[in-house]
């Protein structure tokens, strides 16, 4: 079975504050990994995502993430927060072998204080 | 570029009606799915197919019906609609069965059950 944890369903960061949004992921086996952007009344779209490469991924708008296996963990940064940065964030995880199913978190909403 | 377009945006429905919710893709992707968003619940996987002729259930399949007679659609239907169906519904697409890429999302169609 494979499933996600997003600590923290509301996260307030002041405008050029550091962003962190903590993922910790469940599988008994290597997984892929991702986080997803949603806007107000819009449909979610990929920030970033990790398969087995590079254990640091970048993504857009500045986000990165980093795949810690022995914590199980696929944290989002942002060095320095913007006001358009505000939304949900999802992370994701699906495992290989053919396992078509993309399991979500709950999500996180990212609030940005002038 | 459509994309991955939905119909409809928004719906009110009475116990008890039936629907069908439309999605449609213009990216010749094998793979497309539903989800529906709830707060507090993130996305949850509804139904899900990897080519025309072929669906499969996800976590939450009871309730609705699919089936994908063509590449570009992925009708969802409702047979019997009850309050706890009201949600934002998502469809969503993947250019191959069992690859890595991004999930493409629609906008999302807005169904208040009564």
């Amino acid at each position: 079975a494979q499933s996600v944890t997003q600590l923290g369903s509301h996260v307030s960061v002041s405008e050029g504050a550091l962003v962190l949004l903590r993922c910790n992921y469940s599988s008994s086996v290597p997984p892929y990994l991702f986080w997803y952007v949603q806007y107000p009344n819009q449909g979610l779209q990929l920030l970033l995502k990790y398969t087995s490469a590079a254990t640091l991924v970048k993504g857009i708008n500045g986000f990165e993430a980093e795949f810690k296996k022995s914590e199980t963990s696929f944290h989002l940064t942002k060095p320095s927060a913007h006001m358009s940065d505000a939304a949900e964030y999802f992370c994701a995880v699906r495992v290989n072998f053919g396992n078509e199913k993309l399991t979500f978190g709950t999500g996180t909403r990212l609030t940005i204080i002038p | 570029n459509a994309g991955v377009t939905q119909t409809p945006k928004f719906q009110v429905l009475k116990t008890g009606q039936s629907m069908t919710l439309q999605c449609a893709q213009d990216m010749n992707h094998e793979y497309m799915s539903w989800y529906r968003q709830d707060p507090g619940m993130g996305l949850r996987l509804i139904h899900y197919s990897v080519g025309a002729g072929i669906t499969d259930q996800g976590e939450v399949p009871n309730g609705y019906n699919v089936s994908r007679s063509t590449t570009e659609d992925f009708p969802l239907r409702l047979l019997s609609a009850a309050p706890s169906q009201t949600s934002v519904y998502f469809c969503a697409s993947r250019r191959k069965r069992g690859d890595t890429g991004e999930l493409f999302f629609g906008e999302g169609s807005r169904l208040t059950v009564l």
